[in-house]
């Protein structure tokens, strides 16, 4: 079974504080995803990897960055942490056929 | 043309009836539409896809129905369970194999009561 890992299920943070999320899949596929999930607004997607160390926006980038230095990690990070940013974060890896597989989510809370 | 509508935003069934939730898209370049679940403290998961060269999918209770020309496609979960009490999300991509970005419905909460 493909077996995607995210480091932190719960995280409680203060405005202004840099941020790591990191997310570990086990099955060498090349694209990886970070999504945040919101009520009512479903999953939006922040930013993909297709490869070691290359990076495309999504549709809400802003405020966020991301690092690719190995294939099976990918790590979102909030520079500076502000309290729109909470939220629950899903990292996905991408089969073969496109389907994705998520972690099980990062609850961060901004205060 | 990227959004994918979803509804409704939630659904009440009895055990035992139809669920129906519905989705539309706009990008015509889309070719695979996927269902997703998702469970309370649990990431979604990958319940059942679709391509366009067919009207219908079926695994065991749960079907999807697509119609191309009118660019719908929709979930039925028949003979509803409690156990099928969760979020579910359409997703639209385009062509598998290469960078397939999934649009993704707001979801859909379903309570299957017993």
């Amino acid at each position: 079974d493909v077996k995607v890992t995210q480091s932190s299920r719960y995280l409680v943070k203060r405005t202004g504080e840099k941020v790591f999320l990191e997310c570990v899949q086990d099955m060498d596929h090349e694209n990886m995803f970070w999504y945040r999930q919101d009520p009512g607004l479903g999953l939006r997607l922040i930013y993909f990897s297709y490869d070691v160390k290359m990076k495309e926006k999504g549709d809400i980038p802003e405020g966020y960055s991301v690092s690719r230095e190995k294939k099976e990690r990918f790590s979102l990070i909030l520079e500076s942490a502000s309290t729109n940013q909470t939220s629950m974060y899903l990292c996905a890896s991408q089969g073969y056929i496109g389907e994705l597989f998520f972690g099980e989510g990062s609850r961060l809370t901004v205060l | 043309q990227q959004q994918v509508k979803q509804s409704p935003q939630s659904l009440i069934v009895q055990k035992g009836g139809i669920s129906i939730i519905n989705c539309a898209y706009e990008n015509t370049a889309f070719d695979y539409f996927p269902w997703y679940q998702q469970f309370p403290g649990k990431g979604p998961a990958l319940l059942i896809a679709i391509r366009p060269d067919v009207s219908e999918k079926k695994e065991g209770r749960f079907t999807i129905s697509f119609n191309k020309s009118a660019k719908q496609f929709s979930l039925h979960i028949m003979d509803s369970q409690p156990g099928d009490s969760a979020t579910y999300f359409c997703a639209a991509g385009g062509r598998a194999g290469a960078t397939n970005k999934l649009i993704f419905g707001t979801g859909t909460l379903l309570a299957v009561q017993p």
